[in-house]
């Protein structure tokens, strides 16, 4: 069982925009950065979305993420196929003095 | 440009030890902000934080499995090692290394290709 929270599942056409919660608590999303990586089939995972909302040089700004209070979201407009994938929120618990993750989210691009 | 590569046994057996090396390049574990962590993820499931080294040797593991870990760091060989050990097959995963600037992103903005690690007898 995973600290945060996540759907299992998410599911939307070509060209929708799609969100993903992450829910947490106070001991670590309601106090610290939020990040958020997409896990390809067979590869490792990359780097979306950090301190919240920024993103990497390279990431498109398609992707976009937001917190508030012990939740955060990442959206994903403009989808594509490329775009089907695992997604996972990453965080540090300040009480476990642990970083933890999601148990992510799969996205279906229909 | 930064790179992170794992390397160990790609096959332990039950109550073994297993040592893993995150040979890495383009960067110094000595240089202030600078962490790396071992992140690893079971078959068909979900990321899980291990443990987590920073430039100033501070050192963090997960409350569940912290009687097992261990985490060093030679930065003369830029290589970070975890060692774990009573293996089990519930261990069988993908292990990870990444790597955190805090001072530029609290996220880890590069990752080893990972080093799948079977426990079978």
């Amino acid at each position: 069982q995973s600290v945060l929270t996540q759907p299992p599942s998410v599911s939307a056409a070509p060209g929708q925009k799609v969100t993903i919660s992450c829910s947490g608590s106070s001991s670590n999303i309601g106090n610290n950065y939020v990040s958020w990586y997409q896990q390809l089939p067979g590869t490792a995972p990359k780097l979306l979305i950090y301190d919240n909302n920024k993103r990497p040089s390279g990431i498109p700004d398609r992707f976009s993420g937001s917190k508030s209070g012990t939740s955060a979201t990442l959206g994903i407009t403009g989808l594509q196929t490329g775009d089907e994938a695992d997604y996972y929120c990453g965080t540090w618990d300040s009480s476990l003095s642990a970083e933890v993750f999601g148990g992510g989210t799969k996205l279906t691009v229909l | 440009q930064v790179t992170l590569k794992e390397s160990g046994p790609a096959l332990v057996k039950p109550t073994q030890t297993l040592t893993l090396t995150c040979t890495f390049s383009g960067f110094s574990l000595s240089t202030s902000g600078m962490r790396v962590s071992w992140i690893r993820q079971p078959p068909g499931k979900a990321l899980e934080w291990l443990a987590r080294i920073d430039w100033d040797d501070d050192k963090f593991y997960s409350t569940s499995l912290k009687t097992r870990l261990t985490i060093s760091k030679d930065t003369s060989k830029n290589q970070v090692v975890l060692t774990m050990t009573n293996m089990d097959p519930v261990d069988t995963a993908t292990y990870y290394c990444a790597r955190r600037n805090y001072y530029d992103s609290s996220g880890y903005d590069y990752w080893g290709q990972g080093t799948l690690v079977t426990v079978s007898s």
